[in-house]
């Protein structure tokens, strides 16, 4: 398995262009998962989805939109890319076995915006 | 709402010397506290996971930490540090429901030769 993988790894935009992050798994899990992480700082959650065609927001959502139209892919879209996206994009998923879950991440896309 | 207090931005120590990350969490529920560990330019790679089974959690590298829940503290130790372990640390506690993490602002661990 080659477990969750995202891309592009390293993308530059400039302000109010778009973009996808691309983020796909092979495990077959319900939960798939979108966090940022600023420099210095932990993760924060920008949107979780629980299974294909379900998704919500998370702490951070602003600016950003998801879809999940099958169990393998969650992209993460940037509509006007501002400076204050600028961070690194982390795509995680999950499943559950009764109340325990554990999160198995990818190699983070880098974006920054100019 | 939950969350989790890691009381070192770094810590220095020599190859060969113990490691203590030190952990606190606040929690309504009973909470599941994990520790990813995260080295330059990767990913998070989980290290290890407490869901209300042994109190001691034994990892992987060498990693154990322990639930202690009148200290409401999650620490994570390792007997002798190695140069690999150089790296960001993140302790992190479940937020019920969907299992939403809840990541703390980690520590960066140093090991000097």
């Amino acid at each position: 398995n080659a477990g969750v993988t995202q891309t592009p790894k390293f993308r530059i935009l400039k302000i109010g262009q778009s973009m996808t992050l691309q983020c796909t798994q092979d495990m077959n899990h319900n939960y798939m998962y979108w966090y940022r992480q600023d420099p210095g700082m932990g993760l924060k959650l920008i949107y979780y989805s629980v299974g294909a065609g379900i998704t919500d927001k998370g702490e951070v959502p602003n600016g950003y939109n998801v879809s999940r139209s099958t169990t393998e892919d969650f992209p993460l879209r940037l509509e006007l890319a501002a400076p204050s996206q600028t961070s690194v994009y982390f795509c995680a998923s999950s499943y559950r076995r009764g109340d325990q879950e554990t999160q198995y991440f990818g190699p983070g896309t880098r974006l920054l915006v100019l | 709402a939950q969350s989790v207090t890691q009381l070192d931005s770094h810590v220095s120590v020599s190859e060969g010397t113990p490691v203590l990350l030190r952990c606190n969490y606040s929690s309504s529920y009973s909470p599941s506290l994990f520790w990813y560990v995260q080295h330059p330019n990767k990913g998070l790679q989980l290290l290890l996971k407490y869901t209300s089974a042994a109190t001691l959690v034994k990892g992987i590298n060498g990693f154990e930490a322990e639930f202690k829940k009148s200290e409401t503290s999650f620490h994570l130790t390792k007997p002798s540090a190695h140069m690999s372990d150089a790296a960001e640390y993140f302790c992190v506690v479940s937020e019920g429901g969907f299992q939403k993490l809840v990541f703390g602002t980690g520590t960066r661990l140093l090991v000097s030769p």
